[in-house]
């Protein structure tokens, strides 16, 4: 079955410092991927996507991804975390197994950044 | 322009109830899909409309019904209600688009099943 996997289930950093958050996909064909990101009360927002091109992909608030098809990862960064992206992030895959937009979604990482 | 819109933000139902929830999509999208996220959970596909009609559904039971309005309007309705029901059930719209296509989420309906 396709499956998103998400290394962390919970991180805690200091501000400024630099963050990794490891995805994993299981699905061996074309898929389109996703970060979205939901603040604390507010709605799922994307973060960045990558459907095709440069694999290293740039998003908002200074975050980044990179796809490696060969680890089937995606993992997201972002050289020095503020205060304000405390949030859990989810990484999403859309397989192309024969149409549709369905996003399967891994479990989520709550993210807590300290003063 | 509006975005995704649903309604109520919160309810609570008994057991062996019915519920219906309601989603508007973003103006000029044409395809609504809908998901169920448990607590500490990533969000789980229920199913997609398009055209008025269901074109894909994820592992969920009959229980799981959904409409599609001409205006690309849906409403998520869930019978005979099970306390394992208690989620929050997240509307995403999109365009109809096989590729490269982005889905944009509602605040949420939170369900509470006792």
């Amino acid at each position: 079955a396709q499956s998103v996997s998400q290394h962390n289930h919970h991180v805690i950093l200091s501000e400024a410092a630099s963050l990794e958050l490891g995805c994993n996909y299981s699905y061996g064909g074309t898929v389109n991927l996703f970060w979205y990101v939901q603040y604390p009360g507010q709605h799922l927002q994307l973060l960045l996507k990558y459907f095709s091109g440069d694999p290293l992909v740039k998003g908002i608030k200074g975050f980044e991804a990179e796809f490696i098809k060969s680890k089937f990862s995606f993992n997201l960064r972002k050289p020095s975390v503020q205060w304000s992206d405390t949030a859990e992030y989810f990484c999403a895959v859309i397989p192309f197994s024969g149409g549709y937009n369905k996003l399967i979604f891994g479990a989520g990482t709550r993210l807590a950044v300290h003063p | 322009d509006a975005g995704v819109t649903q309604s109520p933000t919160h309810l609570i139902k008994t057991r062996g109830q019915q519920v219906t929830l309601r989603c508007s999509p973003k103006s000029g999208h044409d395809t609504v899909s809908w998901y169920q996220q448990a607590l500490g959970q990533g969000p789980q596909f229920i199913f997609q409309y398009y055209e008025e009609e269901e074109r894909q559904r994820g592992n969920f039971p009959d229980r799981f019904s959904g409409h599609q309005f001409p205006n690309y309007s849906s409403e998520l309705n869930v019978n005979a209600l099970l306390l394992g029901d208690s989620a929050l059930y997240l509307c995403a719209s999109s365009l109809a688009s096989y590729r490269n296509t982005e889905a944009f989420f509602g605040q949420g309906t939170r369900l509470t099943v006792v």
